[in-house]
This record gives structure tokens, C-alpha cells and sequence, in this order.
């Protein structure tokens, strides 16, 4: 079945470096692959997408490329704020039928000042 | 406008016990789906609604686990007998229809159930 596989946290960084959260994945077909955040007490919330092979999704400053080559989506900005301290979840749809959510395990990502 | 709400925020139950969780999707939304997040599970499908057809109860852990939708709008979580593994934040999310994973689904702020 599908699955998603997404980098280990915590992840601790300071204020203004680069990040990275890899995500790999394993589908039939062609889905559609997301970045959901939940930040501290709140709900779920799309970050970024991407619904076909080399589509980038970016927000916010986020970034992630869809890559078939390498099954992958991994999550990227150059400058991190403490306000981007939050739980980030990688996530895969199939582009028919009930299009339900696949989640990674999520990565809590911690921003010091 | 509004978003997905669900009720109560909160519940504590005793073991044994059936509860019922409620989900008010985005108004015009026709697709509804319930998750639920645990400490040991992550994030997990359970339920999916589409307008009228049949819904997709792949996700469901056990038949104690039931859901309707009443009118293609509301939907109810019930979980009868409740048990200890049970304890989780349920999360509902709507999404208009369509085809296409391009539609984002939109998610409630989730319902905390912890059974003692």
C-alpha cells in the first residue's frame, strides 16, 4: 500500500538557518503530495502541495519539489523564524477516488531565538 | 466564513463507556473524512464520505467504530465500548468535490477523547 517516510525529529535549529525535512514515499499511481503544520495548539493546516512530477509547492518561504525519480518531496527553507516552530506532516493523495490522506509520522521542529 | 467545527473539544470517558463525536464540515463540501492522531499511530485515515455513496470504511480499526452523515452534511463518530487504546485526538476534515488530489482538505481543530 502507500506509505509515507519522513525525517526523524526533534528537529532544534536556531533562528535564520536552513532547513530540511526529507520526505520519501511509496505509491501506485500518481498522487498528489502535501505538506500539512500544526502549530501549537491549533488544527492541521496545508502548508505547500505539489499534484504532478517536478511541481514545486512553495508558502511562506517553504519549498518542496515534487521529484518521481526519487520518490521524494522534501521540505526546505532558507531562514527560519520562531514562529515556524511547529509539528510539519508530509502527506500523499491518489488523484482519484477518496484522494484520503497517507501521513508521515511528522517532525516536531523546534526554532530557538 | 466558517471553518470545519467539531464537539466537544474535550471528552473523558471510562473505559466501557460509548461516546459520540461530532463534525460540522465547511458548508458546499461534499467529501468528509475523519482521521484520528495517536501517540503510537501517527495520523490515520478511518472514514470517508462522498454525497450520497457508499462510504469508505476502510480505515475503521474495529466494528466497534461506526460513522454517519446525516443529510450529506453533519457527520457522527461513534465508538461503542470504548478502551484504553482509544485515546486520541479524532480530527475531521472536508474537502469540496471534485477529481483531482488538487482540492486541499480543510481540517477541524479535532476532538480529544481519553478514556480511563
Amino acid at each position: 500500500g502507500n506509505s509515507v517516510t519522513q525525517m526523524e525529529g526533534p528537529v532544534t535549529l536556531s533562528e535564520e538557518a536552513f532547513l530540511t525535512i526529507n520526505c520519501t514515499y511509496t505509491a501506485t499511481g500518481y498522487p498528489s503530495l502535501f505538506w500539512y503544520v500544526q502549530y501549537p495548539g491549533e488544527g492541521l493546516q496545508l502548508l505547500l502541495k505539489a499534484t504532478k512530477a517536478d511541481d514545486k509547492g512553495s508558502n511562506k518561504g517553504f519549498e518542496a519539489t515534487y521529484r518521481k525519480e526519487t520518490t521524494s518531496f522534501h521540505l526546505e527553507k532558507g531562514s527560519v523564524q520562531v514562529s515556524d516552530s511547529a509539528v510539519y506532516f508530509c502527506a500523499l493523495s491518489e488523484g482519484s477516488g477518496a484522494q484520503k490522506l497517507v501521513f508521515g509520522q511528522g517532525t516536531r521542529l523546534t526554532i530557538n531565538p | 466564513g466558517a471553518g470545519v467545527s467539531q464537539s466537544p473539544s474535550n471528552k473523558v470517558t471510562e473505559k466501557g463507556k460509548d461516546v459520540e463525536l461530532r463534525c460540522d464540515p465547511i458548508s458546499g463540501h461534499t467529501a468528509l473524512y475523519w482521521y484520528r492522531q495517536s501517540l503510537g499511530q501517527g495520523l490515520e485515515f478511518l472514514i470517508y464520505f462522498q454525497g450520497n455513496s457508499a462510504p469508505d470504511k476502510s480505515g475503521l480499526p474495529s466494528d466497534r467504530f461506526s460513522a454517519e452523515r446525516t443529510g450529506g452534511s453533519v457527520s457522527t463518530l461513534t465508538i461503542q465500548r470504548t478502551q484504553q487504546e482509544d485515546s486520541a485526538v479524532y480530527l475531521c476534515a472536508s474537502r469540496p468535490a471534485g477529481a483531482g488530489g488538487s482540492y486541499e482538505q480543510y481540517f477541524g481543530p479535532g476532538t480529544r477523547l481519553t478514556v480511563t
